[in-house]
């Protein structure tokens, strides 16, 4: 079976730093995504890891760590506009294959 | 502007009717997925095609069908064999030499 855990729901304050965590457990691993939700919304797409190591996009970093099926996503000065579900996802089989979502955290970031 | 496009938004079914959502990609993409999300849970795989003409079950096929006549479009059709329709259902699709799934807006289902 395919498992990801990740935390249901964090708070943290604007300005500050927040890390979400992901762990998984899949049949194979191809890529591990991280989609950013606001309610009624589509996911977009934040970021891809593929190999160890820290990936940075500007306010947004992300890192994997395959050995530990572990990832998780920074985001840097929270603001108010980041509350939102952040969903991590793992696609374990290669080529154009469906991905395996999390339940996703939702993050509150109060002033 | 390329995109997924998802209609309607909002749709309102009596219960024990069927009714198709409708997917349309102009990004050229083969790949696209049929997601269902309820609250508080991630997203569920419904249905995938890989290429036109073809298509598998995801987790949570039952009560659902699809049909893929061409490239651009991904139907869903949800039957009244579905016992619990009413989610947020999100069509996304992926090129052969893209690893990111773009999204649809998606239709919120109410059926009741």
């Amino acid at each position: 079976g395919q498992n990801i855990d990740q935390p249901t729901e964090m708070t943290a304050t604007e300005g500050a730093i927040v890390q979400i965590n992901c762990t998984y457990q899949t049949s194979g691993f191809n890529g591990l995504f991280w989609y950013q939700q606001h309610a009624g919304e589509a996911p977009t797409f934040l970021s891809y890891n593929v190999l160890d190591g820290l990936e940075e996009k500007g306010r947004f970093s992300s890192f994997l760590s395959r050995s530990k099926g572990y990832s998780y996503l920074l985001l840097k000065e929270l603001q108010m506009k980041d509350s939102a579900s952040y969903l991590c996802a793992v696609r374990p089989n290669s080529g154009n294959t469906p991905l395996v979502f999390g339940k996703g955290t939702r993050l509150s970031v109060i002033a | 502007d390329g995109g997924i496009t998802q209609s309607p938004k909002y749709l309102f079914r009596k219960e024990g009717q069927n009714v198709t959502l409708s997917c349309e990609q102009n990004l050229n993409h083969d790949a696209m997925y049929w997601y269902r999300q309820d609250p508080g849970q991630g997203l569920r795989l419904i249905y995938y095609s890989q290429i036109v003409n073809d298509f598998q079950k995801g987790d949570i096929a039952e009560g659902y069908s699809v049909s893929r006549e061409k490239k651009e479009s991904f139907p869903l059709t949800v039957t009244s064999a579905q016992k619990n329709p009413t989610a947020f259902y999100l069509c996304a699709s992926n090129g052969r030499n893209s690893y990111e799934q773009y999204f649809g807006p998606g239709t919120r289902l109410t059926v009741t």
